[in-house]
């Protein structure tokens, strides 16, 4: 059983490019939790999807940042117009139902230059 | 807003002594405090997690204890090896706000040989 899986592991954009994360959450899980952590710091709640719904975006910038969870396929979570404050490795993580137990993913470490 | 305070930031223990970290939280509605170990350049690792029915919660060397009335929860390492060093980060949930993990801001533990 095959769990959270991240894609890619390594990412360098320049200054302006697009960035696109991919998640794949472990089998049977509908939930979806995208995380951020700065170097040295803790990690940050973005967004919480379940399969085609944004349930909570509270954490995501309002600008530049979006997530999305389709029927079929990974969460994506796209950053337009990289600044290099959004250097970080972002985590993805799923859970089986709200309030149990996530799974992290090993993350994608996005370096913009 | 919900907050989870963790502290301290750093501690150093000799090998076969014990660590404790402890953290509170803001958010009464918060049932659900799980414990993540991460070492450096990986993804978050669950290592014990307790519920807001329980005080206590033992797995071999690990120990944590919560005060739902105080809004406190602690992490205890009994018998410190090695391989425990990592940062280790404290965390809330709550399932009135869509099961996002606010986490604390981490301790750094070395053990020292």
């Amino acid at each position: 059983n095959a769990g959270v899986m991240q894609n890619p592991r390594h990412l360098v954009r320049r200054r302006g490019q697009e960035a696109r994360l991919r998640c794949s959450p472990m089998k049977g899980h509908s939930h979806v939790y995208w995380y951020r952590q700065l170097p040295e710091e803790g990690l940050k709640f973005m967004v919480y999807l379940q399969k085609e719904n944004i349930i909570d975006e509270s954490g995501m910038p309002k600008e530049r940042f979006s997530a999305e969870f389709p029927k079929e396929g990974p969460s994506i979570l796209r950053i337009q117009q990289v600044v290099r404050g959004d250097s970080a490795a972002y985590f993805c993580a799923s859970s089986l139902y709200q309030g149990n137990e996530q799974f992290f993913g090993p993350g994608t470490r996005l370096t913009v230059l | 807003g919900e907050n989870v305070e963790q502290h301290p930031s750093t501690l150093s223990v000799q090998e076969g002594d014990s660590a404790v970290i402890k953290c509170t939280y803001s958010d009464s509605a918060s049932n659900y405090f799980p414990w993540y170990k991460q070492e450096l350049g990986k993804r978050p690792q669950l290592i014990i997690d307790i519920r807001s029915n329980v005080g206590e919660k033992k797995d071999q060397r690990i120990a944590v204890t919560l005060n739902k009335t105080a809004k406190h929860f602690s992490l205890h390492i009994t018998e410190t090896q090695p391989e425990d060093s990592a940062v280790y980060f404290c965390a809330a949930i709550s399932i009135s706000s869509a099961s996002k993990i606010i986490f604390g801001s981490g301790t750094r533990l070395s053990i020292r040989p």
